[in-house]
């Protein structure tokens, strides 16, 4: 069953505490990425990565840390030095088409 | 960073009616897709277009690519209530920065 996922689908972590999302997906694409959408918005991309080993920020990478040791995985580290992490995360990829797909997301409260 | 103009940005129909709702650029783009996305869900790609005056469908849904390269429009017709979600355009700008260009989305309501 060929696709991405995300775990956990909510996850609660008290301010000042670093928190890791896991993305895993096995579609075999080089490309992945991290979104974040607040209630209401579009999404707006933190950290991309188009091979392993390489990744680049996005538009909102402040507060933010990623890996890209295996083609399948791309964990993003919420620090805390992120102001305002409560949001949903939305991790996606790409392979050597240019159609992008999502995970189911992660929801992260931080009080 | 960049976007798409997205419009409109809220809907809120009778069930069966046909939806339009448009992206639009001042930047040439290769390809647009489209998603819808369900509360609490990631979005879904719903159809994806490669070339100038392109028309794809896929069910009650029909999309279609701009002559111009710099606009797509999505149709839904005879819309019904699990029609209702986020729809969003994106698309990868001819200069391939490496990052999908996303719309704001569309808030479809259907009332049945």
């Amino acid at each position: 069953d060929g696709g991405i996922t995300q775990s956990p689908k909510y996850l609660f972590r008290k301010e000042g505490q670093n928190v890791t999302l896991s993305c895993e997906q096995n579609l075999n694409h080089d490309a992945m990425y991290w979104y974040r959408q607040d209630p209401g918005q579009g999404l707006r991309l933190i950290y991309y990565s188009q091979i392993v080993n390489d990744f680049q920020k996005g538009d909102i990478a402040e507060g933010y840390s990623v890996s890209r040791e295996k083609k399948e995985s791309f964990p993003l580290t919420v620090t805390s030095a992120q102001k305002n992490p409560t949001a949903f995360y939305l991790c996606a990829s790409r392979g050597i088409s240019y159609e992008q797909y999502f995970g189911p997301g992660t929801r992260l409260t931080v009080t | 960073g960049q976007q798409l103009n997205q419009s409109p940005q809220s809907m809120f129909i009778q069930e069966g009616e046909d939806v339009s709702m448009n992206c639009t650029s001042s930047s040439i783009f290769n390809t647009w897709l489209w998603y819808k996305q369900d509360p609490g869900e990631g979005p879904v790609l719903l159809i994806a277009l490669y070339k100038a005056g392109e028309l794809t469908s896929n069910g009650r849904l029909t999309a279609q690519f701009g002559i111009t390269r710099k606009d797509s429009f999505l149709n839904i017709s005879a819309s019904i209530p699990s029609d209702v979600g986020i729809y969003f355009c994106a698309g990868w700008a001819s200069s391939n920065t490496g990052k999908l260009i996303f719309g704001q989305g569309t808030t479809l309501q259907v009332k049945p």
